[in-house]
């Protein structure tokens, strides 16, 4: 099983809602990040945090906020999405090994905006 | 430049043989190539990774082959077992980059 712990596993929400996806990790990895899938798509990166602090964010619509309150945690607040945001929202951590970053997934938050 | 071209896009392997999914990049400056495992449901799982200093890597039946001067990388699953089925996505970075390019994906189906 996965050591990223993402809740929740799923959310519903309407288009005028606010709400957060959230992602933990006990792995000591400082960086973490948020990525979205569509179905039978890659995962496209969405946003990357570094000890802590906004590394890259790849235009992301406002409408997706980040938050990275320590090491361990990150969340995605939501508001004002639209249904073409529906998709798995995956977290992950990585640290760095002999050969290069190595990115683990956690099991994702499925979004369905309604 | 940025792109990983991956194919094939499906495959469907009988119990026991070779699934083999093949990828390309163009960018150079590309030095580290994992590939990762998803089933439905699931994140992505790293399952094997190479270096472009190395021409092949060897995991239990998972196999990685590097070619350098193509460009291109492939996953030889030896043996392949139903359990095996899932989508597979090669990816690429430069260094410890934290932006991996993923490629399309290839869905495995095992029969057993």
């Amino acid at each position: 099983d996965t050591e990223v712990t993402q809740t929740p596993k799923h959310l519903v929400m309407g288009m005028t809602n606010k709400k957060s996806l959230k992602c933990e990790q006990h792995m000591g990895h400082r960086a973490m990040y948020w990525y979205k899938q569509k179905a039978k798509k890659p995962p496209e990166l969405m946003f990357v945090y570094s000890y802590e602090k906004l590394s890259i964010n790849e235009s992301v619509p406002s409408r997706f906020s980040p938050e990275c309150p320590n090491s361990s945690l990150l969340n995605l607040h939501l508001h004002a999405l639209q249904p073409e945001d529906s998709a798995l929202y995956l977290c992950a951590s990585s640290q760095r090994g002999l050969s290069g970053n190595t990115i683990y997934f956690g099991e994702g938050s499925w979004l369905t905006v309604v | 430049q940025q792109q990983v071209k991956q194919s094939p896009q499906s495959l469907i392997v009988q119990k026991g043989g070779i699934s083999i999914i093949n990828c390309a990049y163009e960018n150079t400056a590309f030095d580290y190539f994992p590939w990762y495992q998803q089933f439905p449901g699931k994140g992505p799982a790293l399952l094997i990774a190479i270096r472009p200093d190395v021409s092949e890597k060897k995991e239990g039946r998972f196999t990685i082959s590097f070619n350098k001067s193509a460009k291109q990388f492939s996953l030889h699953i030896m043996d392949s077992q139903p359990g095996d089925s899932a989508t597979y996505f090669c990816a690429a970075s430069k260094g410890y980059g934290q932006n991996f390019v993923f490629g399309p994906g290839t869905r495995l189906s095992v029969l057993p």
